[in-house]
Parts: C-alpha cells; sequence; structure tokens
C-alpha cells in the first residue's frame, strides 16, 4: 500500500511565524500535492509538482511556496502566517502518467493560527 | 469557477436503505472520475473511479453512474450501513493532466 505521511497532524503557530510542513511518500510517485480543506470549499489545490525540482502553482498559490529537493519529499512553506491560513492541510501523490491519475492522500495536518 | 460541484452538502439516510449522493460536473474534457471519502482528521480515502468509456461501475455496495450528456454523476451505496457516515468528495481529471478537480463534499450521516 502506498504511504504518504506528514510530519504533523496538529499545529498552532502565532500570525507572522514561518511554517514548514513536509510530506513523504514510499511509492516512487511522480506526482506530489498540497491541498487545503476548509469547510463548505472542499479541497483546493495549493501547489504540486510532477518531478524533482518543478513545482506547479495550483488554484490558490498566494501566501504559500513549495520545495521539492527529493522525489520522495514534498515541503509546503508558509512564510508569514496568517489566520486566513487556518485550515487541514492535505499532502497527496499519485503515480503520474495517462490511467494512473488517482490520488494517495496523507491524514492531513490541521493548523490553527492565532 | 467551480468545475465540479456537490449541491448537496448533507444527506441522512437510515440504516439499511440507499444513498445516492450527486455530483455535477462543467468541464467536457473530463474524461474520468472518482469518488473519495473522508473520516474526521484523517485524510481523503479513494473509494471507486469511472472512466467516460462507461457509464457504471460497480464494486460491492457502492456503484457509480455517469452521464455524460448531462455531465452528472452519482455514487449509490446499497445498503447504507453507520460505518459509512463520512464526508464524500467527487473529483473529476483528465486524461494526461496530473490534476483532479474535486467537489466542494457531501456529509453522509447514517443514522442506526
Amino acid at each position: 500500500d502506498v504511504k504518504v505521511t506528514q510530519s504533523s497532524r496538529y499545529l498552532v503557530k502565532r500570525t507572522g511565524e514561518k511554517v514548514f510542513l513536509e510530506c513523504v511518500q514510499d511509492m516512487d510517485h511522480e506526482n506530489m500535492f498540497w491541498y487545503r480543506q476548509d469547510p463548505g470549499l472542499g479541497l483546493r489545490l495549493i501547489y504540486f509538482s510532477y518531478d524533482v525540482k518543478m513545482k506547479e502553482k495550483g488554484d490558490i498559490p498566494e501566501g504559500y511556496s513549495v520545495s521539492r529537493e527529493k522525489k520522495e519529499r514534498f515541503s509546503l512553506i508558509l512564510e508569514s502566517t496568517s489566520t486566513n491560513q487556518t485550515s487541514m492541510y492535505l499532502c497527496a501523490s499519485s503515480l503520474g502518467g495517462i490511467g494512473n491519475e488517482k490520488l494517495f492522500f496523507g491524514s492531513g495536518t490541521q493548523l490553527s493560527v492565532l | 469557477d467551480q468545475q465540479v460541484k456537490q449541491n448537496s452538502p448533507s444527506l441522512s439516510v437510515q440504516e439499511g436503505r440507499i444513498s445516492i449522493l450527486n455530483c455535477d460536473y462543467t468541464n467536457s474534457m473530463f474524461d474520468y472520475f472518482l469518488w473519495y471519502k473522508k473520516y474526521p482528521a484523517e485524510g481523503p480515502t479513494f473509494l471507486i473511479s469511472i472512466s467516460s468509456i462507461k457509464d457504471k461501475n460497480e464494486d460491492g455496495r457502492f456503484t457509480v453512474f455517469l452521464n455524460k450528456s448531462a455531465k452528472h454523476l452519482s455514487l449509490h451505496i446499497v445498503p447504507s450501513q453507520p460505518g459509512d457516515s463520512a464526508v464524500y468528495f467527487c473529483a473529476a481529471s483528465e486524461t494526461g493532466a496530473n490534476n483532479l478537480f474535486f467537489g466542494t463534499g457531501t456529509r453522509l450521516t447514517v443514522i442506526p
């Protein structure tokens, strides 16, 4: 089974702090994604990466950056947190290529910004 | 603009009855559709999918129906069980694309 591991389940930060959310997958997947989930808004894509050192903006990239230095690891960086970034953050990976669109998700990180 | 829509935020069903969750999409290029299930404080897990070359796919108690002309799909759960209580997300993709587009989710409550 694919395992996608997110480093923290719960985080509480103060406004203006820098946050790193780490994600590791163990199935040699090409693609990795960061989503946020908010009530009534569903899952919204922040950034994704289809290769090492490659990244693409999703629907809501503002206030976020990402890093993919190794194939198995994809980090989401919040340079200066704000209260509107309080959310559930979900990392996902997929094998990539035609017919391999299925995403495998981590357990999520609930971030609260005070 | 939301390309995948789930217009019912919540649904309650008696145990043993059928649950029907609906999803509409606007992008005619979408040709692969998935349903995910999410429990609180957990990541979504894949439930069932369907390709646009089919109009039905069945896996145990779960069946997904696709109506391409109406740009509509539905998930049927028969019989519903209390353990099915969760948020269900519909997602869609275009062949070769790296991304899935998700709906806003429907919270299903199965009443014992």
